[in-house]
């Protein structure tokens, strides 16, 4: 069965880096797009990033753009997120969520498969 | 700032039917199909609707979705208490090359 576990999160302070993983199984990791997703305390869902299938094209959210790489390792079936200059809105829950469809090619965007996400916090 | 508007909160008894509103615009909405998430606390969000009204194998047929122009709304009949939760709809945005979501809505089952 599709398995996506996060880790990496953790207390940070402000300005320093992160790295998020995303240890996925169960399917054929090469041939999905991924999605990091976030949630801050008591507030709705905002997308992150998503990558394509074989890692040729990223999009990213104007608010982490230019901070945060999303990056994916098809001979680990790992995702990543790398996360630099962060600052206190940044603190939230991560997930990542796999791509079904093609989100900019086809307009058809959802994640049925999200995991259970991982904490972070920026704080001094 | 979230593009895609929802109430926050709707309310009904059980068994009674309650709708959800996601409004955006041309460039979300209005040129890309719509996905809807279930959502409980302290847990990762859940598919309930994608193409617009389609719905994922094990989601009862109580779940249904529509879209018009640059808005979908989300429908739960038969309401039950295990329904109250956080709903959200999602669709890409043509212009802002993203994914967005909307502003979530809390439904209450009185």
């Amino acid at each position: 069965q599709v398995q996506l576990v996060e880790s990496g999160g953790g207390v940070v302070q402000p300005g320093r880096s992160l790295r998020l993983s995303c240890a996925a199984s169960g399917f054929t990791f090469s041939s999905h797009g991924m999605h990091w997703v976030r949630q801050a305390p008591g507030k709705g869902l905002e997308w992150v990033a998503l990558i394509r299938y074989d890692a040729s094209k990223k999009w990213y959210a104007d608010s982490v753009k230019g901070r945060f790489i999303i990056s994916k390792d098809n001979s680990k079936n790992t995702l990543y997120l790398q996360m630099d200059s962060l600052r206190a809105e940044d603190t939230a829950v991560y997930y990542c969520a796999r791509e079904e469809g093609f989100c900019s090619d086809a307009g058809s965007c959802y994640s049925v498969y999200w995991g259970q996400g991982t904490p972070v916090t920026v704080s001094s | 700032q979230s593009v895609l508007t929802q109430p926050p909160s709707v309310s009904a008894a059980p068994g009674q039917k309650v709708t959800i509103s996601c409004s955006g615009s041309s460039s979300n909405i209005g040129n890309n199909f719509v996905s809807w998430y279930q959502q409980f606390p302290g847990t990762a969000p859940k598919l309930l609707i994608y193409d617009n009204n389609q719905r994922p194998s094990g989601i009862p047929d109580r779940f249904s979705g529509s879209k018009s122009d640059t808005s979908a709304t989300l429908g739960i009949t038969g309401l039950q208490t295990g329904d109250e939760a956080d709903y959200y709809c999602g669709t890409w945005d043509s212009s802002l090359t993203a994914v967005v979501f909307g502003t979530g809505t809390k439904v209450t089952v009185l």
